[in-house]
């Protein structure tokens, strides 16, 4: 089956700094992929829709300049979390989708912020 | 706006036992309503789903029937497995762009032998 690969799966960083997350799809082109952040024990939320070639396109409540999507090709898209604080803390899942009604998820980057 | 309401958890069964995990949700318009798994360590696969009312999504042994008239996509399996221990989400499809997905908390399912 397709496949969905995130890295890093885990990362600390201090405040302040940027992190940036990787999600690519292994074995097909995506032209559309997802991000979304869960809190433990919480559902996912979806934060934006990253389009190929494109800018991202953000869910209300989400900050744009904090959260800064690139989807350079149609393997990759980018997270960077930018001037992480604490409260950015959370567990990031991509998804990218292979056609109609098939969306395949990686298995999600856990990102600490010290 | 458009909203999943998931049973909570945890849910606890012996093996063989029969599973139902109940799903509602509000929506406007008709959407895709869909049954994701996340097996430990694992990204979420998709376990089922029903695009149109009346619809009946079936995988493995689940089963979940799209009932318009009650907005809801309930989870059912008749002899769960060790195996079946997972956290089952469901979600439904905004329709604007085909991905776009809304979840329900997760419910976590563990099954004893």
């Amino acid at each position: 089956g397709a496949v969905v690969s995130q890295h890093p799966s885990w990362v600390i960083c201090k405040s302040g700094t940027s992190v940036k997350i990787e999600c690519r799809s292994l074995d097909f082109q995506a032209t559309t992929m997802f991000w979304y952040r869960q809190f433990p024990k919480q559902s996912l939320m979806l934060m934006a829709t990253s389009n190929e070639g494109s800018k991202a396109t953000y869910e209300q409540g989400v900050e744009k300049d904090k959260f800064l999507i690139n989807h350079a090709s149609l393997t990759l898209s980018t997270l960077t979390v930018t001037s992480a604080h604490p409260e950015d803390s959370s567990f990031y899942i991509c998804s990218a989708t292979l056609a109609a009604y098939e969306q395949y998820f990686g298995p999600g980057t856990r990102l600490t912020v010290t | 706006g458009d909203s999943v309401t998931q049973m909570e958890g945890p849910v606890t069964l012996s093996e063989e036992a029969f599973l139902t995990i109940n799903c509602t949700y509000t929506a406007t318009g008709y959407p895709s309503l869909f049954w994701y798994v996340q097996y430990p360590g694992e990204g979420l696969q998709l376990l089922l789903k029903a695009t149109k009312a009346d619809d009946k999504g079936s995988n493995k042994g689940f089963e979940a029937t799209y009932r318009k008239e009650t907005t809801s996509f309930h989870l059912e399996k008749g002899s769960v497995q060790v195996s079946d221990s997972a956290v089952y989400f469901c979600a439904l499809d905004r329709g604007s762009t085909l991905g776009r997905l809304y979840f329900g908390r997760g419910t976590q399912l563990t099954v004893w032998p």
